[in-house]
């Protein structure tokens, strides 16, 4: 069964500091990976997308990492800011005639003062 | 910057009763979606618009029908709630089927009491 599973659920970091989310998904055949940022009460909006053939990309202060091996993917926020209090959530892209997209559960990120 | 525009943001339902959720986009995409989302779960697909003039169920239609209107308008009916029903539900588009990024409005929050 294609899943995507995203740990931790929930993470609380002190402003400045650096985070790491990850992302493990079982979808196959793959083709694309996206980061999503999701702020409260507000619809997702899309970070980065990791094609099979990247390891890593950034955005800014985000950088995504991608194993097509081991099927599993990383957002790294460095130097952390209050507006990065959001959930983040991995989608994975199915090749079929569907064109699925398969979401993970997000993660939710705190940023304290 | 209009983008995806949904109405209304809350509303609260009888069991029983009906209610048609609007969506609009005016960015020319000619993809559309909508999505529940609860929580400690990923967004999951109600019903899909490849292209005006065709939908399609996704993962969770039943309870659902929907109206893709012209190619800006995608409307979500839900003939006869139920406490089931209770989530947030977000409407998004896309250039293509293919393109995995997605555009989301800003989401109605439903209660079925």
């Amino acid at each position: 069964k294609n899943q995507v599973e995203q740990s931790p659920q929930s993470l609380i970091i002190l402003e400045g500091k650096n985070c790491t989310l990850q992302c493990n998904y079982t979808v196959s055949p793959f083709s694309n990976l996206r980061w999503y940022k999701q702020d409260t009460g507000r619809g997702p909006v899309s970070l980065t997308i990791m094609t099979f053939s990247e390891n890593t990309k950034s955005n800014g202060r985000y950088t995504a990492t991608l194993d097509a091996d081991t099927k599993q993917s990383s957002l790294h926020i460095t130097a952390s800011q209050l507006s990065d209090s959001a959930s983040y959530i991995c989608v994975v892209s199915a090749i079929n005639s569907n064109y699925q997209l398969i979401w993970g559960a997000g993660t939710k990120l705190i940023i304290k003062p | 910057n209009a983008g995806v525009t949904q109405t209304p943001k809350f509303q609260v339902l009888k069991t029983g009763q009906s209610m048609t959720l609007q969506c609009a986009q005016d960015m020319n995409h000619n993809s559309m979606y909508w999505y529940r989302q609860d929580p400690g779960m990923g967004l999951r697909l109600i019903y899909y618009s490849a292209s005006e003039g065709t939908t399609d169920k996704g993962e969770v239609p039943n309870g659902y029908n929907v109206s893709r209107l012209n190619k800006r308008e995608f409307s979500l009916r839900l003939e006869s709630a139920a406490p089931s029903q209770t989530s947030v539900y977000f409407c998004a588009s896309s250039v293509s089927p293919a393109d995995t990024e997605a555009f989301f409005g800003q989401g109605t929050r439903l209660t079925v009491v």
